[in-house]
């Protein structure tokens, strides 16, 4: 079976820094991919790795080891806008994804 | 360029009832997947088109559940007899051949009364 544990919450204040972690179990693995999603909204894709370390994109960074079937997202200098649910999602094949259960980011003042 | 489109935005239906849902890809994609979201939950596969076939139906969850996908473009998922439990956000994605990338459309809010 596929497998993706994501924690269900996490809360963190403006300007600081939060990791939401991912650990995974497929049949396959690709490379791991991370998406938010806005109340109310479509998932968007924030980043992409396929091979072991960390990539960064501006505020946010993404890490992977392959080796621990583990990755995380890191969010910093963190805003009221970036309060979402974020998915990481496994590339088990050609073109295929496999969601984990999300992470919901509360984001206070 | 137009992102992915569906249609309708929401429907709301009487148990019992039949439903199609449309989406419209990004032009040039190869790719169409269709997935459930129950409030505050997570995304659900559904099926996967590649082309106009559909190599993986695995997470269609019963019988009354069936998609199809002519031209290689447009998609329509259809709900026969539907029931309460069907209610949630279907949300359609599709991507190239050449990227991992899932572009996905706003979704389609079904209500079942």
């Amino acid at each position: 079976g596929q497998s993706l544990e994501q924690p269900s919450e996490v809360t963190a204040v403006e300007g600081a820094i939060v990791q939401i972690n991912c650990t995974y179990q497929t049949s396959g693995f690709y490379g791991l991919s991370w998406y938010q999603q806005h109340d109310g909204g479509a998932p968007t894709f924030l980043s992409y790795n396929g091979l072991d370390g960390l990539e960064e994109t501006g505020r946010f960074s993404s890490f992977l080891s392959r080796s621990d079937s583990y990755g995380y997202l890191l969010l910093q200098e963190l805003q009221m806008k970036d309060s979402a649910s974020y998915f990481c999602a496994v590339t088990t094949g050609f073109q295929k994804l496999v969601f984990g259960t999300g992470t919901r980011l509360l984001v206070s003042p | 360029g137009a992102g992915v489109s569906q249609s309708p935005s929401n429907k709301v239906t009487e148990k019992g009832k039949d439903v199609e849902l449309r989406c419209d890809p990004i032009s040039g994609h190869t790719a169409l997947y269709w997935y459930r979201q129950s409030l505050g939950q997570g995304l659900e596969f559904l099926i996967y088109f590649q082309g106009n076939s559909a190599p993986d139906k695995s997470g269609l969850p019963s019988d009354r559940f069936s998609a199809e996908r002519t031209g290689g473009s447009v998609s329509t998922l259809t709900i026969q007899r539907t029931q309460q439990e069907d209610s949630a956000v279907y949300l359609c994605a599709s991507s190239s051949y050449t990227e991992n990338t899932q572009y996905f459309g706003p979704g389609t809010r079904l209500t079942v009364l």
